[in-house]
């Protein structure tokens, strides 16, 4: 059955090290979504992408944080250099315009 | 701006009726959904309003006042497996605009 696969579903890292994590949105649609969440957080969009161009990604930091969709099957999500302070789990959605995002499993990230 | 307000933390016991309610301010507005998600696993998709009125779906139903800025959605006959946190999503009126999220009402059902 169709889902957004995310890889890693977990990652413990030292602090300073670049972090990669990848995406497949379901085939066909045409919206990926970027979320991280912690518990005093909540749920928060980094960024996201329609036809694997970026619509936004004002609520990511610029300076460590990159996201990407080299092709339509592949979105990533890179951090470099990692700070503790990263440690949540990142979600990636996908979707149409106008319709419901179904949500990858997660990447639980750590950093020590 | 987007501000989305929802009760933190909510208890009930099994076979009764919750409501969840949900306000909101956003820069436009094109509908209003629901997720539901249990702890350690992927939000989930529940409901979507776009027009003001109640929609109903087995035993959930959600309500949206456009007018209010209100959404509530309704948890009736209440099982276990319904533990989890419900989280508020209005989407902005640009078309594709992402969806914010609330903070999410964590409801816990007893038996």
């Amino acid at each position: 059955d169709a889902r957004v696969t995310q890889t890693p579903r977990h990652k413990v890292t030292e602090m300073g090290q670049e972090v990669t994590m990848r995406c497949q949105p379901i085939l066909g649609h045409n919206t990926v979504f970027w979320y991280r969440q912690t518990m005093m957080q909540g749920l928060e969009l980094l960024a996201y992408f329609r036809n694997r161009a970026p619509l936004d990604d004002s609520g990511m930091p610029k300076d460590r944080f990159s996201a990407e969709m080299p092709d339509a099957t592949l979105a990533t999500l890179k951090i470099q250099p990692s700070e503790p302070r990263d440690s949540a789990v990142y979600f990636c959605a996908s979707g149409l315009v106008n319709t419901e995002a179904f949500f990858g499993q997660g990447t639980r990230l750590t950093v020590v | 701006g987007q501000n989305i307000d929802q009760p933190t933390e909510m208890t009930a016991t099994e076979g009764a009726i919750v409501q969840i309610n949900c306000t909101y301010q956003t820069s436009g507005f094109n509908g209003l959904f629901w997720y539901q998600q249990h702890a350690g696993e992927a939000p989930t998709f529940l409901s979507y309003n776009v027009l003001d009125g109640l929609e109903e779906k087995g035993r959930f139903s959600s309500f949206l006042s456009r007018s209010k800025g209100y959404s509530y959605l309704l948890l009736k006959e209440l099982q276990m497996k319904d533990s989890a946190s419900y989280l508020c999503a209005p989407r902005g009126n640009q078309a594709g605009t992402a969806l914010i999220f609330g903070k999410g009402t964590t409801l816990s059902v007893s038996s």
